[in-house]
């Protein structure tokens, strides 16, 4: 079956713009999470949705959002984009809790 | 929240060597996984081991849930094998944490 699909997979932006990023999970998975990768802070957390209802976020300021549609697909978005929101963010997908998760290739987003 | 803990933080080895990844977790948790993250980013499923011994090839994981570690084995290694290994974990509810990772080059 199809894996956890994320598009696009490179991303050049301005600072001050906005990047929405999608994340299609796995056929049947309700749970959808998101990750921002950087060298100098590892893999952090962002938010879990799960059935369109955030479950949890991390420690990220509001101009990271994110929702889920009914179809379970998720997009994020970030607004005023600064530099120092370059990164790879990653998007996985779960049945549920305890069941662990699957990742998808992550879209590299560069804000120059 | 959890915190997680790997060692060591880079590996070197030759081809056919052995190794031993060790992931310490500060509180218990019932959701564990170790990845392998390809040079072009993205995190390869190894094992979903919140307890217990799972094999697969030539990768093994133990996980001792009562001490709150994890550890991966790799035997006869391949340059294929070479990248960063991550453990991550959760606790019923909270967010899912990774630990810093292992950087494993294996040379020819």
């Amino acid at each position: 079956k199809a894996g956890v699909t994320q598009t696009p997979r490179y991303l050049i932006k301005t600072r001050g713009q906005q990047v929405t990023l999608s994340c299609s999970p796995i056929s049947g998975h309700r749970s959808v999470s998101w990750y921002q990768q950087t060298p100098g802070q590892g893999l952090q957390f962002l938010f879990e949705y799960f059935s369109e209802t955030q479950r949890n976020k991390g420690n990220f300021p509001g101009r990271f959002s994110g929702r889920q549609f009914s179809n379970s697909r998720s997009e994020m978005n970030v607004s005023t984009l600064e530099l120092g929101d370059s990164a790879l963010y990653l998007c996985a997908s779960s049945p549920g809790r305890s069941t662990g998760y699957t990742f998808g290739s992550g879209t590299r987003l560069t804000v120059v | 929240g959890i915190q997680v803990e790997q060692s060591p933080p880079d590996l070197i080895l030759q081809e056919g060597a052995n190794s031993t990844l060790r992931c310490n977790f500060s509180d218990s948790v019932n959701n564990l996984q170790w990845f392998h993250q390809n040079p072009w980013g993205q995190l390869i499923n190894l094992f979903y081991i919140p307890s217990g011994t799972k094999q697969n090839g030539r990768l093994s994981a133990t996980t001792v849930a009562t001490e709150r570690y994890s550890l991966l084995y790799i035997s006869s290694s391949q340059t294929t094998d070479s990248g960063v290994y991550f453990c991550a974990g959760d606790n019923y509810g909270q967010n899912f944490v990774f630990g810093p990772g292992t950087r494993l080059s294996v040379l020819p």
